[in-house]
Parts: C-alpha cells; structure tokens; sequence
C-alpha cells in the first residue's frame, strides 16, 4: 500500500489568514481525496482531486475557501483560505492505489486558528 | 450520507475476542465493505474489505451476512492497542469517494 507523508502535523494560525497543508505518497496515484474531522467526530469528505483536472468539490466547500492543487501523481496541496475560528479541525489526505486495496490516510494536521 | 450503521461504542476485555457489528441494508452487488481503524491522533488505517466471502488477515477476520446487509469485524484477541474508532465504510468499485459514518469505538479494559 502506499504510504502518506503529511505536513504540517500540527499549527496555530490567525484568523484571516491561510494554511496549505501538503502530503506527498510514495506511489504513483490517481485520485486523492480530504478530508475534515472536528474533534470527537467522523470525517467528513472535502473534495476529490484528480490529476490535471479541478478538484470535485462535495456539499458545503467551495474552492474559494479551500483551494486543492494536484501538479503530478504523488502530489496534493490543501489550502484553508481566510480562516476563522471555526475552522479549527483536523485534516486529512487520502489516496488509494487501487487493484481493490483500501485506502491510505495521511497522519493529520491539526489545525487551531485564534 | 452515510450507509452503514454501528453501535456508537463497545467494550471488550483484553485478551477476549471482539466482535464489531455493522449494518449497511442498502449495500449494492457492486460495493465492497471495508473495515478502517483510527487510533487517537491518527489518520485513520485500513484493516480488511471483503465483498461476498469471509476475509482473514493478521490483523482481523470480516464475516459477512449471506444477503449482505450486515458484516462483522473479528478481532481474535484484543489489546490495549485495539482500542480506537472502527469505521465501516461501502466503497463501489474503482476510485470512488467514499461516505464515513460515526464508527464504533471500541474501549479495551486491562
């Protein structure tokens, strides 16, 4: 299976300004997905990127708010625009290679913004 | 939405079998069951999928219904390390999205 790196694991942001979390997978894949868990609850899917393509953007975010880039096969940036304090979360990326494996998740990035 | 249903939280003693249930009624002949884990502080991490047939692995065993519509996740001797959310996710073949519910979690008492 493949393996996820995420950064940052972990930061502190004021609000207005904007964060973009990176995870690098060591394997070639074709769609990522993120996602957002706040505290004590289950995750919820943000968006699924492709490469070469826009991101496919689920009910409730938009990509003003949160920008996703996917230059190649092993790459995805997310960006969280103009924070506020309700956007105090965990993020996270995923992948899967297919050839009916599961999918793999990045370790998180916890996200505070004051 | 969601398509499974899991109780919202179990116990087991260590060293004792676990047996967590899931309910997805709804599941289609082209959807797998997966089996994901996620200890705290973590991203979550896959344990087993199956689709019609039970599953072993070293980590866990997955019995499914013969209609499909429930599934069970085994684990053979619980640890302390065992304890974390268990999700049950019904995921179409390919490399489409897939729905998270609440999961089940599962405390382990020494």
């Amino acid at each position: 299976s493949a393996v996820i790196s995420q950064k940052p694991s972990r930061d502190i942001c004021q609000r207005g300004t904007s964060l973009t979390i990176q995870c690098q997978v060591d394997s070639q894949v074709t769609m990522m997905f993120w996602y957002r868990q706040q505290p004590g609850q289950s995750l919820t899917l943000i968006a699924t990127a492709n490469q070469g393509s826009e991101a496919t953007y689920e009910s409730g975010f938009v990509i003003d708010k949160f920008p996703i880039s996917r230059p190649n096969l092993t790459f995805s940036t997310l960006t969280v625009s103009n924070m506020s304090p309700e956007d105090s979360s965990i993020y996270l990326c995923s992948d899967r290679l297919g050839g009916g494996g599961g999918y793999t998740f990045g370790s998180g990035t916890r996200l505070t913004v004051v | 939405d969601a398509k499974t249903t899991q109780p919202n939280s179990m116990e087991s003693n260590e060293e004792e079998p676990v047996h967590l249930p899931c309910n997805h009624s709804t599941i289609s002949g082209t959807d797998y069951i997966h089996w994901y884990r996620q200890l705290p502080s973590q991203g979550p991490e896959y344990v087993i999928h199956g689709l019609t047939s039970n599953v072993n692995n070293r980590m866990a065993s997955l019995a499914i219904a013969e209609d499909r519509k429930s599934s069970t996740l085994i684990l053979h001797r619980a640890t302390l390390r065992d304890a974390a959310v268990y999700y049950c996710i019904l995921v179409t073949g390919g490399y489409q999205k897939v729905t998270f519910g609440t999961g089940t979690k599962l405390q382990v008492i020494p």
